[in-house]
């Protein structure tokens, strides 16, 4: 089985220019989720979906970050335009919904951004 | 926003037990707890799950006391590949998974 794709895996941009990560999660996972981890600190929940509709967005920086997940499949966070402080790791992670849903996660690899 | 409470760093010998703790004394009655843990550079990996009663699986058990107000991991015979940051989480009603700093442990040779 597949896990959970993310591009690209590194990105390297100056401020206030803009980027956007992929995410393709498990197939047939309902649930997914784009967190920001910055060095040192815990994963942060931006934003999470179920199917296409937004579930929780209450962490995620409206003014300058964005999230579509159009067709309830893969995923696009987009951050425009970008300030020193975005440099993270950007994860996203799925998971199965249903009666035999135990909430695990699964993550993917995670998209490293550096803002210069 | 984070709902539980570990140490921030914990030492471990090699081929013992570690026991991570987690105090999370403000759950609800239908939130499950959940451990991860990240070993650097990669996402969290699940370890183990559990409501009210306490669970094993082959990677670690999970005791939670009776008032669910705290828990604790336990890696039965810690490995160098052990080192890791564990993450203890309060998973919401709504499937949401908020990570709070969680506890580095360092495997001691």
């Amino acid at each position: 089985e597949a896990g959970v794709a993310q591009s690209p895996r590194y990105k390297i941009i100056e401020k206030r220019q803009s980027v956007a990560f992929w995410c393709n999660p498990i197939s047939g996972h309902a649930t997914l989720y784009w967190y920001q981890q910055i060095l040192g600190q815990g994963p942060k929940l931006l934003i999470q979906f179920q199917n296409n509709g937004v579930v929780d967005d209450s962490q995620l920086p409206k003014d300058r970050f964005s999230a579509e997940r159009l067709k309830g499949v893969d995923s696009t966070l987009k951050i425009q335009p970008a300030k020193l402080e975005d440099s993270a790791v950007y994860l996203c992670a799925s998971s199965l919904e249903g009666i035999a849903n135990t909430g695990e996660l699964f993550f993917g690899e995670g998209s490293r951004l550096t803002v210069l | 926003d984070a709902k539980t409470t570990q140490p921030p760093s914990m030492d471990c010998a090699e081929g013992r037990a570690a026991n991570l703790p987690c105090n999370h004394s403000t759950i609800s009655g239908n939130e499950y707890v959940y451990w991860y843990r990240q070993i650097h550079s990669q996402g969290p990996q699940y370890i183990i799950h559990g409501l009210k009663n306490n669970e094993t699986n082959e990677m670690a058990s999970l005791i939670i006391t009776e008032d669910r107000k705290s828990s604790t991991l336990i890696l039965p015979h810690a490995t160098l590949r052990d080192t890791a940051v564990y993450y203890c989480i309060v998973r919401g009603t709504g499937n949401q998974f908020y990570f709070g700093t969680g506890t580095s442990l360092t495997v001691i040779p």
